[in-house]
């Protein structure tokens, strides 16, 4: 099986700016999670989406929004950029019961300058 | 709700053991293990359902303790490829958000 990919793998942007990152789940996963990473914060969880409905949100603004299509690519699209959006932005897909396990994407890496 | 893992780092020669802790201020209803290498994407390891080890990688073990909200990963003879961090990770109480813990830092080396 193909694993989780996403695209682009970097990105720099200038304040200000929008951006839309892209992913694409393991194929049979309908539930897609996104999460930025950085060294001070860590991981934090964005959104999930399931079947093309946002299923759960975490605490960011409302800039950051997701959308996921039938084939159940993902992609999420941060507008008005701060350079406090400079991070690894990674998703995950999962197959859901039993395991839940997530398989994680390689990440994009985001710099706002 | 951000479990907190310890130590924060640790170093280790090859074959010794360690444990990491995660704690939670809430309840766990089930905690995930992740290890990521430097560069790389997250990796799972495991989920624990209420006590129980669902699935063991390798010589990583876990252990979950829903009275005391904590949960500990045993790393057993460790090997160079076991360095990494390693995340703990738990769905919010009403399961609409997923929590990483802060993370340890673990290098073997020979």
């Amino acid at each position: 099986k193909a694993g989780v990919t996403q695209t682009p793998r970097y990105l720099i942007k200038t304040r200000g700016q929008q951006v839309t990152l892209s992913c694409s789940p393991i194929s049979g996963h309908r539930s897609v999670s996104w999460y930025q990473q950085t060294p001070g914060q860590g991981l934090q969880f964005l959104f999930e989406y399931f079947s093309e409905t946002q299923r759960n949100k975490g605490n960011f603004p409302g800039r950051f929004s997701g959308r996921q299509f039938s084939n159940s690519r993902s992609e999420m699209n941060v507008s008005t950029l701060e350079l406090g959006d400079s991070a690894l932005y990674l998703c995950a897909s999962s197959g859901g019961f039993p395991t839940y396990e997530q398989y994680f994407g390689p990440g994009t890496r985001l710099t706002v300058t | 709700q951000q479990p907190v893992q310890s130590p924060q780092a640790v170093i280790l020669r090859e074959g010794e053991d360690a444990v990491i802790n995660c704690s939670s201020s809430k309840a766990l209803y089930s905690v995930h293990w992740y290890r990521q290498k430097h560069g790389e994407a997250p990796v799972f390891l495991m989920i624990l359902l209420k006590g129980g080890e669902q699935k063991g990688h390798e010589k990583i073990s876990a252990s979950f303790n829903e009275k005391k909200q904590q949960s500990s990963l045993y790393l057993t003879a460790s090997q160079l490829s076991y360095s990494g961090t390693y995340f703990c990770g738990t769905p919010s109480n009403t399961g609409n958000q997923f929590y990483f813990g802060t993370g340890t830092s673990l290098t073997v080396i020979p």
